[in-house]
């Protein structure tokens, strides 16, 4: 079975752009996370969707957002790009939503860096 | 919100040592997850565990979870070059929210 796939692998934006990033989870899996990782806060929930609804929110600002289509394939969208958005992007998928430790498979993530 | 914090920080040792990584919840911990990840890499599973007192293995990896301590700990046996990367613990906030939070991660160089 192939794994979390996401693209593009490195991204290089300026301020004020917006940039779309990309996930395919793996076959079956019907639940779609997304995390930022940057050396400072480490590793932060953006949010989950499942069956092309966002289920999870964690505490970012609006300029973060996401959507899911019916193949379960996620995109997350940064608007208005900051500085402080430079960072490593992971999404992770599994196979149900809202069930406690249901196990999350993470691609390798999208290396995002703001000019 | 739950937090969980990894300790040591980093970690050098030489190949063929045995090592142990904590990871202490600031709540309840009612399961927990450890992950390794490569340098600038996605992270990789490693275990989940959801009991007080269980303790499962992988290889030469051993993790338990300490409910009342609130804390788990990862153990590697006779450390490899192979083993070296990022660990971290993960865990789900109560209350059904189900927000995934994870440590800060402890880094691991192994010396061939």
């Amino acid at each position: 079975k192939a794994g979390v796939t996401q693209t593009p692998r490195y991204l290089i934006k300026t301020r004020g752009q917006q940039v779309t990033l990309s996930c395919s989870p793996i076959s079956g899996h019907r639940s779609v996370s997304w995390y930022q990782q940057t050396p400072g806060q480490g590793l932060q929930f953006l949010f989950e969707y499942f069956s092309e609804t966002q289920r999870n929110k964690g505490n970012f600002p609006g300029r973060f957002s996401g959507r899911q289509f019916s193949n379960s394939r996620s995109e997350m969208n940064v608007s208005t790009l900051e500085l402080g958005d430079s960072a490593l992007y992971l999404c992770a998928s599994s196979l149900r939503q809202g069930v406690p430790f249901d196990t999350q498979y993470f691609g390798p993530g999208t290396r995002l860096t703001v000019l | 919100s739950q937090e969980l914090e990894q300790s040591p920080q980093s970690l050098i040792v030489q190949e063929g040592k045995n090592l142990t990584i904590n990871c202490t919840s600031s709540k309840t911990l009612y399961g927990l997850y450890w992950y390794k990840q490569k340098y600038g890499e996605g992270l990789i599973f490693l275990m989940m565990l959801q009991k007080g007192g269980e303790e499962k293995s992988h290889e030469k990896i051993t993790a338990k979870l300490d409910e009342k301590k609130q804390q788990s700990s990862l153990h590697i046996t006779a450390s490899q070059p192979s083993h070296a990367g990022i660990y971290l613990c993960g865990a789900e906030s109560s209350g059904g929210s189900y927000i995934p939070t994870f440590g800060r991660g402890t880094s691991l160089i192994v010396h061939p």
